[in-house]
């Protein structure tokens, strides 16, 4: 039973371009969200965060956008940059527990 | 400085050996998770210790068996390896409970 889900396995977008990577939850009770990045053969590192009593939180060209009532986050990248190519996962909890999305793959083209 | 770092990166082993997985964090947290990635991506948490303390244990064979000599480490001892076993193990750590989380950089376990 999945309770973060990020519907979109991949996706491309162009150097310079916004990158919106979306994640859903099912239960209403989650009040702290992760976004984390991955290359390949490395473990997962933290990029940002959210709690639930904000609907946005910003960190240079990262934006995360927090909907409650559609139990939605997604993540904007701008502008996009080749580097910025990896495994994004969304990871949501409340209290002692995360559950993480399977991740959506970003390619960025020079 | 590497925060979180466990060890082997990678490892081929038999069905039925036992082995180890060491995990260590220099970041003075408390909470130490083992969590496993599996061939569909999920990325699903096994053991959680805050304090030297079991906190979360899910339903994970008991083949598998947690170990934490003191709050900065966490190893993770696996018995009688069989091939579903395969997968990348990440041990993490956090300031506490519900806290951002921090991963080590994964263990890839083939068992052949």
């Amino acid at each position: 039973d999945q309770q973060v889900k990020q519907n979109s396995p991949s996706l491309s977008v162009q150097e310079g371009r916004i990158s919106i990577l979306n994640c859903d939850y099912t239960n209403s009770m989650f009040d702290y969200f992760l976004w984390y990045k991955k290359y390949p053969a490395e473990g997962p590192t933290f990029l940002i965060s959210i709690s639930s009593i904000k609907d946005k939180n910003e960190d240079g060209r990262f934006t995360v956008f927090l909907n409650k009532s559609a139990k939605h986050l997604s993540l904007h990248i701008v502008p996009s940059q080749p580097g910025d190519s990896a495994v994004y996962f969304c990871a949501a909890g409340a209290g002692n527990q995360f559950y993480f999305g399977t991740g959506t793959s970003l390619t960025v083209i020079p | 400085d590497t925060a979180v770092s466990q060890t082997p990166k990678y490892l081929v082993t038999q069905m039925g050996n036992d082995k180890s997985i060491k995990c260590e964090q220099n970041l003075g947290h408390d909470t130490m998770y083992w969590y496993k990635q599996d061939s569909k991506k999920f990325l699903k948490i096994m053991f959680s210790y805050n304090n030297k303390e079991l906190i979360i244990n899910e339903t994970v064979p008991n083949r598998f068996s947690p170990k934490s000599p003191d709050k900065a480490h966490l190893n993770l001892h696996i018995n009688s390896l069989e091939l579903g076993d395969s997968a990348v193990y990440f041990c993490a750590s956090s300031q506490f409970i519900g806290n951002t989380i921090y991963f080590g950089e994964g263990s890839w376990l083939t068992v052949v």
